[in-house]
């Protein structure tokens, strides 16, 4: 596609439901990245890609996140159990050769009542 | 521990101006320093990158300026237009990563006025 595309682009759910989060990166990207971002605050790193592996997932806070890519391509992340502080816009980007320079979605604004 | 942080939480300059958005790090052996910016309800996106070995880098209106002596980095946008107005995040690689993983700044909103 002509850039990273996320869905939903809002989701609103009750505190203890699972949600998923999709991304679709840049064709032929072959690293992928998820960020979350708190109202009026900086982006926080969640975890990376490489192709399908994610040698990189430090950022996740907790057990209840979890994220997988497949085919290379498409990526998902799941959230069980929602909280409360788990309510933020979740930002996926995807990268070529230079890491540097991530492609942003616009992100889906996750909202947990 | 890693962080990096805004001096300013808002700018706001006249349209035409030249504008300067600070940034301070605190980890000395990142690779790189990148701005982004950021336009309301879309995702970030790049603006201008430096490498931990240079002092300066120029782009297209853009300059970045990085003293590591004092571990501050400053992104200067010449001629300053209405379509400037985004939050400017700052963001460092960690030197032992090259997972392409940023660390990011809380930004600073420039507001450009007509």
């Amino acid at each position: 596609g002509a850039g990273v595309s996320q869905s939903p682009s809002n989701k609103v759910t009750e505190k203890g439901k699972d949600v998923e989060l999709r991304c679709d990166p840049i064709s032929g990207h072959t690293a992928l990245y998820w960020y979350r971002q708190s109202l009026g605050q900086g982006l926080e790193f969640l975890i990376y890609f490489q192709g399908n592996s994610a040698p990189d997932k430090s950022g996740l806070p907790s057990d209840r996140f979890s994220a997988e890519r497949t085919g290379g391509s498409v990526s998902t992340l799941t959230i069980q159990r929602t909280q409360q502080e788990d309510s933020a816009v979740y930002l996926c980007a995807s990268s070529g050769s230079s890491k540097n320079i991530q492609y942003f979605g616009a992100g889906t604004r996750l909202s947990v009542l | 521990g890693e962080s990096v942080g805004l001096h300013l939480p808002t700018l706001s300059v006249q349209e035409g101006d030249n504008s300067i958005i600070n940034c301070a790090y605190s980890n000395s052996a990142s690779d790189y320093f990148i701005w982004y910016k950021q336009e309301s309800g879309k995702g970030p996106q790049f603006i201008i990158d430096i490498r931990s070995n240079m002092d300066k880098r120029q782009g297209q209106r853009v300059t970045v300026l990085l003293n590591k002596t004092v571990k501050h980095l400053s992104l200067q946008i010449a001629a300053t237009q209405p379509g400037d107005s985004a939050v400017y995040f700052c963001a460092e690689t960690p030197g032992s990563s090259n997972t392409g993983k940023l660390i990011f700044g809380q930004g600073t909103t420039l507001q450009v006025k007509p």
